[in-house]
């Protein structure tokens, strides 16, 4: 059980376009997500909480015009990386909540984006 | 100083060995400790979770806290090959996830 998928896997776009990344829970409600980053041999950078159905919570630092947070349902979030620049290339994971009891947190497999 | 310690390694071991990873912390409002394993270009992948004093046993793999101390461990007994990748520490507050810098271990065989 708590399993999360991320698609796409890994996508490659140009200068300026808009990319965006889904994250689902497969076999439970998550009321919270999040949207993390990680730079090679670094750890995750909580980049924002998402909620259903109310405004994510961005972290400090993090422009919330340029990653454009969804949660509308239960089970899926999405992020969108709006202008894309090289400089957003990363390893972009998610993850969600399954208990606001022990906060435990289920990850996706992550989504490499590569920005030319 | 960081709210949460760990030696990024990277730490090298032979087949069989037994491994201990450790974190410290200096949040005593931290309720709820976690280990993740991360192999490369993937996402973490939640390996155990506890929440009091003591330890947490789990096939291969055991967790201990110590809370008085402000510091965690992980033990993983009769390490293989596959157990190569990184170890990450995580401890719950205010809903968010504190992680360590991640272990790198590498099980040779």
């Amino acid at each position: 059980g708590a399993v999360v998928s991320q698609h796409p896997s890994w996508v490659i776009c140009k200068s300026g376009t808009s990319v965006k990344i889904e994250c689902r829970s497969l076999d439970f409600q998550a009321t919270t997500m999040f949207w993390y980053r990680q730079f090679p041999k670094q750890s995750l950078m909580l980049m924002a909480t998402s909620n259903e159905g109310s405004k994510a919570t961005y972290e400090q630092g993090v422009e919330k015009d340029k990653f454009l947070i969804n949660h509308a349902s239960l089970t899926l979030s999405t992020l969108t990386v709006t202008s894309a620049h090289p400089e957003d290339s990363s390893f972009y994971i998610c993850s969600a909540r399954d208990s606001i009891i022990t906060d435990t947190q289920y990850f996706g497999p992550g989504t490499r984006l590569t920005v030319l | 100083q960081k709210e949460v310690e760990q030696d990024p390694g990277p730490l090298s071991v032979p087949e069989g060995a037994i491994v201990s990873l450790n974190c410290t912390y200096s949040n005593s409002a931290f309720q709820y400790f976690m280990w993740y394993r991360q192999y490369s270009r993937k996402g973490p992948e939640l390996l155990m979770y506890t929440y009091s004093s003591g330890n947490k046993e789990d096939g291969r793999f055991t967790a201990q806290v110590d809370k008085s101390s402000k510091y965690i461990s992980l033990f993983i007994r009769d390490s293989q090959p596959s157990d190569s990748a990184t170890y990450l520490c995580a401890m719950s507050w205010a809903g968010k996830l504190i992680f360590g810098q991640g272990t790198t271990l590498q099980v040779k065989p």
